[in-house]
This record gives C-alpha cells, sequence and structure tokens, in this order.
C-alpha cells in the first residue's frame, strides 16, 4: 500500500516561529491524518481533511490539501516548546481502510 | 492518557522467551490494531481486528500471534523472537475501520528490546 512520505525529515526553529512539514502521497485517498508523537509514546490524533476538503484549522494547526498534486501540508504557528515532537501524516486509500504512515517529520522547538 | 492502555510498557526478553503484551481499550470502540514501530522507519502495521475478527494479517511472521478475546482487548503473544523485532509495539483503536473518515487512538506503546 502507498505510504505518506513527510519532507523535511527534522526542523529546529525558535519559539515563536511558524514549523511547515509537508506530505505527499502517490494514489488516490479516502482521507489523509496527521499525528504527533511525543518521545518514545504513542501517537495523537491532530486533523483528518477529507479528499473534497482543501484546509482546516484546529487551534494554531493548519492543514491543507491539494489532490491534484497528491500532497498536504501542516503549519503549527507560533510555536512552543510543547510543540517539540515527531508529526507524520497517514493516509487512507479510496475503498481501503488501512491507514498508512509516513517516517515523519521531527521538530524541535527551541526556547 | 488516551483510553488506550498498554503492558508492560518496557520489556526485555531472551531470543527463547515466551511473553504476551496486552491491550486494553476504554473507549467502547469496536476495532483494535498493532503496529511496529521502528527508528526511522514508518509505522508497520501488523494485525487488524474488528469486532474480535482478524481482518488484517500483514505478512506477520509467525513467532508474533494475536489475540482479540472481545472488542476491548487485545493480545500480542511472542515467542521466539529475533534482535531485530526490537522496537516500539503500538495498539491502537477506533470506533470501526480507519480510512472510513475516523481518527485511530493509540496507546503509550511497549517498547521491546530482544537480547
Amino acid at each position: 500500500s502507498q505510504q505518506g512520505e513527510e519532507d523535511p525529515q527534522a526542523l529546529s526553529i525558535q519559539e515563536g516561529e511558524n514549523a511547515t512539514m509537508n506530505c505527499s502521497y502517490k494514489t488516490s485517498i479516502n482521507n489523509l491524518q496527521w499525528y504527533r508523537q511525543n518521545s518514545g509514546r504513542g501517537l495523537v490524533h491532530l486533523i483528518l481533511i477529507r479528499s473534497n476538503e482543501r484546509e482546516k484549522h484546529s487551534g494554531r494547526l493548519r492543514v491543507t490539501l491539494d489532490t491534484s498534486k497528491k500532497s498536504s501540508s501542516l503549519l503549527i504557528t507560533a510555536s512552543r516548546a510543547a510543540d517539540t515532537a515527531s508529526y507524520f501524516c497517514a493516509t487512507a486509500e479510496a475503498n481501503d481502510y488501512k491507514l498508512s504512515f509516513g517516517a515523519g517529520t521531527t521538530v524541535t522547538v527551541r526556547a | 492518557e488516551t483510553g488506550v492502555t498498554q503492558t508492560p510498557r518496557h520489556l526485555v526478553m531472551g531470543m527463547t522467551n515466551k511473553k504476551s503484551l496486552k491491550c486494553e481499550q476504554h473507549l467502547g470502540h469496536n476495532a483494535m490494531y498493532w503496529y511496529k514501530q521502528s527508528a526511522k522507519k514508518p509505522l508497520e502495521l501488523m494485525f487488524v481486528y474488528n469486532f474480535k475478527e482478524q481482518t488484517e494479517n500483514n505478512s506477520v511472521p509467525s513467532r508474533f500471534s494475536p489475540e482479540c478475546p472481545n472488542s476491548s482487548h487485545l493480545f500480542l503473544h511472542l515467542h521466539t523472537l529475533q534482535p531485530e523485532d526490537s522496537a516500539l509495539y503500538l495498539c491502537a483503536s477506533s470506533p470501526g475501520l480507519a480510512g472510513l473518515s475516523v481518527e485511530q487512538f493509540f496507546g503509550p506503546g511497549t517498547r521491546l528490546t530482544v537480547l
């Protein structure tokens, strides 16, 4: 099955700055989800965006989806030290119930 | 944390040992999953259960044996493991099968080290 691929692999920013990471995928999807994982812990769901949606917001998070380019972006505004984590995109293909995860983007927010 | 608990949190075992990982969800969900997370690799889906029935075995070696006695509990029985099986094993649940516009809820994981 296909996977989302996140870019960049790692990102280091100053507290208060914005962080942007991208996800690309290969085939048609039903939805795309973003998850956060703090070091060595379980994943926490952030946002789900459906294939017929282009943008969603949740607090300081903004997700876009461009199905023509098969890509999504996650923007974290006004970053905080607590945002330090790995971020994963997961795609759900059309007609399939499984989620395929990428290898993640590691974000470090410096105080 | 998120309604999905896993025990133990850490496990060290020899290659000849037999151990079990336990997952319990308190969310009333019908689908449960086992994932393997190795360093710098994407999460690997191992098994999927929906209403206690296994719907997915992602070519997992037989030294990993899942068990789902009811919709709230999921086990992963381990025997004759290899050092390359060392990883973080994550359990997740969802109201139904993920992909149908639902999110998955993850447990904190079991860090497994095989010596």
